[in-house]
């Protein structure tokens, strides 16, 4: 059974980082794309990041709203994914979902996390 | 961007109808579309994958069409654990990967 995991969120003020994580099973994880998608209070759904396989370049996407703010990385051995969130904004609060991407070049997410909120405050 | 549009924003209905929800891409996007269920407090569901193709485990009575800009999501008889709020997504042309704003069913 897939299972993907996210933990770090947590209550942080503008400015500031943190750092969360996908631990996933149930799967070879090398194997797949990864993406990061949240969810605004209320709100509908936002991708945020992307990054390839490893057989694909290990890549990465990012959304207008996060780049050169957000890095996604990856550790296979460890079928961890991660979200590094730097000089957080208060619009950056939300529910963060880790998702398993599938496909080769045309990619849509077919497994989900439970999701992790990241409320950014003072 | 690909910007997605979904109609109707919310809609009421009883457990045995018929239900449809309308996605409108602002480009051609192939049948490269998914549709997502997510139900209160927990994360979005794959229910159907290239605008037609059932993800496994989820019941017949859901249903996807269309290719290009229109797309169609139909449940045939509507069952208590549908009601919920569905998104589609078009995953043609990234980044980004853009999502509708969701349609919410409710129960009548």
């Amino acid at each position: 059974e897939v299972q993907l995991v996210e933990s770090g969120g947590g209550l942080v003020q503008p400015g500031r980082s943190l750092r969360l994580s996908c631990t996933a099973s149930g799967f070879t994880f090398g194997d797949y794309a990864m993406s990061w998608v949240r969810q605004a209070p209320g709100k509908g759904l936002e991708w945020v990041g992307f990054i390839r396989s490893k057989a694909y370049g290990g890549t990465t996407e990012y959304a207008a709203s996060v780049k050169g703010r957000f890095t996604i990385s990856r550790d296979d051995s460890k079928s961890i994914a991660y979200l590094q969130m730097n000089s957080l904004k208060t619009e950056d609060t939300a529910v963060y979902y880790c998702t398993r991407t599938y496909g080769d070049y045309e990619y849509y997410f077919d497994y989900w996390g439970q999701g992790t909120l990241v409320t950014v405050s003072s | 961007a690909i910007r997605m549009t979904q109609s109707p924003s919310s809609l009421s209905a009883s457990t045995g109808d018929r239900v449809t929800i309308t996605c409108r891409a602002s480009q051609g996007i192939s049948s490269y579309l998914a549709w997502y269920q997510q139900k209160p407090g927990k994360a979005p569901k794959l229910l159907i994958y290239a605008a037609s193709t059932l993800q496994s485990g989820v019941p017949s009575r859901f249903s996807g069409s269309g290719s290009g800009t229109d797309f169609t999501l139909t449940i045939s008889c509507l069952q208590s654990e549908d009601f919920a709020t569905y998104y589609c997504q078009q995953y043609y042309s990234y980044p980004p990967w853009t999502f509708g704003q969701g349609t919410k069913v409710e129960i009548k």
